[in-house]
């Protein structure tokens, strides 16, 4: 997998509103998307791994969907709070190889 | 024990030296991964140990040395590094391939 693409690149939002990013990548030899939550100055944090067309998961006021067949994975953020400012990042992983490939990062933040 | 710890957390080395960075988890986990960030640039992958064993190396210049002592511990050996290795070195450890725990890393700076 070596096209991963994330946007928008980054995103202003008022605190309290609601929001969501794409993550793009190859469908061929999927195994499993994970996405990260990374802060400044800290290391990149485990928010979900999807593995199944049609997968939702949720942690709190995160959630985030799968489509496999088009190669594309959505995570929405409900009620933004100034905590959620962050760069998220999506990270495809393929059948064919034990890694992962980060995207580029959205680079959320909020405004309160 | 929950974490990933990495020594040191600095780390500020000239071309000629030999220096290690080390990396341990005691979660049983059986992959470990170094990663190395530069600047508001997300991880690029360097290294991928399964069961003790390198099973990738992505193309890393040999002033690069991964050694996996055992299950729990991760080395990076460097030697005669140049000033653009300098950034922000992650490890992480997985179950086979599920998600990934970070260490918070060691900073290296190459004189």
């Amino acid at each position: 997998i070596l096209n991963v693409e994330q946007s928008p690149q980054s995103l202003h939002v008022q605190e309290g509103d609601s929001t969501n990013f794409t993550c793009s990548f190859p469908s061929s030899n999927f195994y499993a998307l994970h996405w990260y939550r990374w802060e400044t100055a800290k290391s990149p944090e485990a928010l979900f791994v999807m593995t199944l067309n049609g997968d939702e998961k949720k942690k709190g006021r995160i959630s985030a969907t799968l489509n496999t067949k088009e190669g594309y994975s959505y995570l929405y953020i409900k009620g933004s709070q100034p905590e959620d400012s962050a760069t998220y990042l999506c990270a495809p992983e393929s059948s064919s190889a034990s890694k992962i490939i980060f995207g580029s990062g959205t680079r959320l933040s909020i405004r309160p | 024990d929950t974490e990933v710890t990495q020594t040191p957390k600095h780390l500020v080395m000239g071309m000629t030296n030999k220096k290690s960075l080390k990396c341990e988890q005691h979660m049983g986990h059986r992959a470990m991964y170094w990663y190395k960030q530069k600047a508001k640039k997300p991880p690029e992958l360097m290294f991928v140990y399964s069961y003790e064993k390198l099973s990738i190396n992505e193309s890393v210049p040999s002033r690069f040395s991964p050694e996996c002592p055992n299950s729990s511990l991760l080395n990076l050996h460097l030697h005669a590094l140049q000033p653009e290795d300098s950034a922000l070195y992650l490890c992480a450890s997985s179950q086979a391939s599920g998600e990934q725990f970070f260490g918070p890393g060691t900073r290296l700076t190459v004189l």
